[in-house]
């Protein structure tokens, strides 16, 4: 079965600092798609990106980057030059194709960034 | 474009009670998912409605359950409450059924006492 790992469950940084959220998953399918939500004070889970498992290519989105590498097995993020309002909660998520409607989400990574 | 909205905001009911929470999907979407988020956890799937008809379900007992309107708003009901039913009930909304790009509510806060 499907499972997401967030080894990290809280960070810290200063203000500018560069960090980088890990995301490990295990599926036996061939197909899947990860994803990377946020989750601010107000509950509401933000979508940030999908990702195909036949498409490694490497995403950047403003201050945002995404590392995805099948071989080990990992969707990194790393958020650029922090900003307090990045300060949440951020969830990796898998589906795989076999079952695409039940999407499995990590525990969670929380993430304070400090002025 | 309207997004996805859910009531009510927050509830608290007693062991044993039924609730209904409520879902309105964001414009021209037609597929729902309700998820269960307990405190300091990743949300857990529950069952997805796609035009009306479950399609797909969490390992949730057969006391939730769910209904989906013509409207594509959709209902999540949960009879018999425990204590460990507290929780962020949230529901998603896609423009298709499956992996696709899902759009969230803010979610119901749910206290069973």
């Amino acid at each position: 079965a499907q499972k997401v790992t967030q080894a990290q469950t809280e960070i810290s940084v200063v203000e500018k600092e560069d960090v980088t959220l890990d995301c490990v998953y295990e599926t036996r399918d061939t197909t899947y798609y990860l994803f990377w939500y946020k989750q601010p004070p107000s509950g509401e889970l933000v979508f940030l990106i999908r990702r195909n498992s036949f498409d490694e290519q490497n995403e950047i989105s403003g201050r945002y980057s995404w590392n995805f590498q099948k071989s080990t097995s990992s969707f990194n993020f790393t958020i650029t030059a922090s900003q307090v309002v990045d300060s949440a909660v951020y969830f990796c998520a898998l589906s795989e194709e076999a079952n695409n409607n039940d999407m499995r989400f990590g525990a969670g990574t929380r993430l304070t960034v400090k002025p | 474009e309207t997004g996805v909205t859910q009531s009510p905001t927050h509830l608290i009911k007693t062991r044993g009670q039924q609730v209904t929470l409520r879902c309105s999907s964001q414009s021209g979407h037609n597929t729902v998912s309700w998820y269960q988020q307990a405190l300091g956890q990743g949300p857990q799937f529950i069952f997805q409605y796609y035009r009306e008809e479950e399609n797909g379900r969490g390992n949730f007992p057969p006391r939730f359950s769910g209904l989906q309107f013509p409207n594509y708003s959709s209902e999540l009901n949960v009879n018999a409450l425990e204590l460990d039913d507290s929780a962020l009930y949230l529901c998603a909304s896609s423009v298709l059924a499956g992996s696709h790009e899902q759009y969230f509510g803010p979610g119901t806060r749910l206290t069973v006492t």
